[in-house]
């Protein structure tokens, strides 16, 4: 069955670098574009990024100059890189299948900006 | 960039009632909208895609309409279950999420 997978450190001070890895099962790569997404408490989502099925890759205006997706399709992994995290930057990131509807969504690592 | 308003922000509602979501774009999306059901401490779920199209295994009391940049999510006989809140979501270009809907019982 499909599944997705979020992780990555819980703490992060601010200024540094954030990265997380999304790992994926039941479903290629090569065949589904990932989506990362993020959401502070008691928010709405944030869009950030797009991995493409073909390696392209896309990024929210607000968010590119701070951020970098990649992917190993060798071992299921899309990777989300952010540096110069701020506070405001708490919050909950999830990875999501995105054949355009996000269909299925992982559970989620909560990120937290603090020194 | 394209704009997702939703609305309302909140809601109350008694089990049974008809509940109905809207959604408005910034420009013509062309029917690339998604509703997403998120209860608390859980990751969001599809609902609905291509603006009026039930993803697989949600009750048929959820249904969507809209075109052009108006869209909205009506749920027909609210059951308690139903309590979460709701967020569009378009995919025309990029993609962009409404600012969402936080569903409660009267």
């Amino acid at each position: 069955q499909v599944q997705l997978k979020e992780s990555g450190p819980g703490l992060v001070q601010p200024s540094e670098t954030l990265s997380l890895t999304c790992t994926v099962s039941g479903f290629s790569l090569t065949s589904y574009s990932v989506s990362w997404v993020r959401q502070p408490s008691g928010k709405g989502p944030e869009w950030m990024g797009r991995m493409w099925y073909d390696g392209d890759t896309a990024y929210n205006s607000a968010l590119k100059s701070r951020l970098s997706i990649s992917r190993d399709t060798s071992k299921n992994q899309v990777f989300l890189k952010m540096n110069s995290l701020q506070t405001d930057d708490t919050g909950t990131y999830y990875c999501t299948r995105d054949p355009r509807a996000f269909d299925y969504w992982g559970q989620g690592v909560m990120v937290t900006v603090s020194s | 960039d394209i704009q997702m308003t939703q609305s309302p922000a909140s809601l109350s509602a008694s089990l049974g009632e008809t509940v109905t979501i809207e959604c408005r774009a910034s420009e013509d999306i062309y029917n690339g909208l998604a509703w997403y059901q998120q209860k608390p401490g859980k990751s969001p779920q599809l609902l609905i895609y291509n603006a009026n199209s039930l993803h697989t295994g949600v009750p048929s009391r959820f249904s969507g309409s809209g075109s052009g940049t108006q869209y909205s999510l009506k749920i027909n006989s609210l059951q308690s279950e139903d309590v979460a809140s709701y967020f569009c979501q378009q995919y025309y270009n990029y993609r962009t999420f409404g600012g969402g809907t936080k569903l409660e019982l009267k």
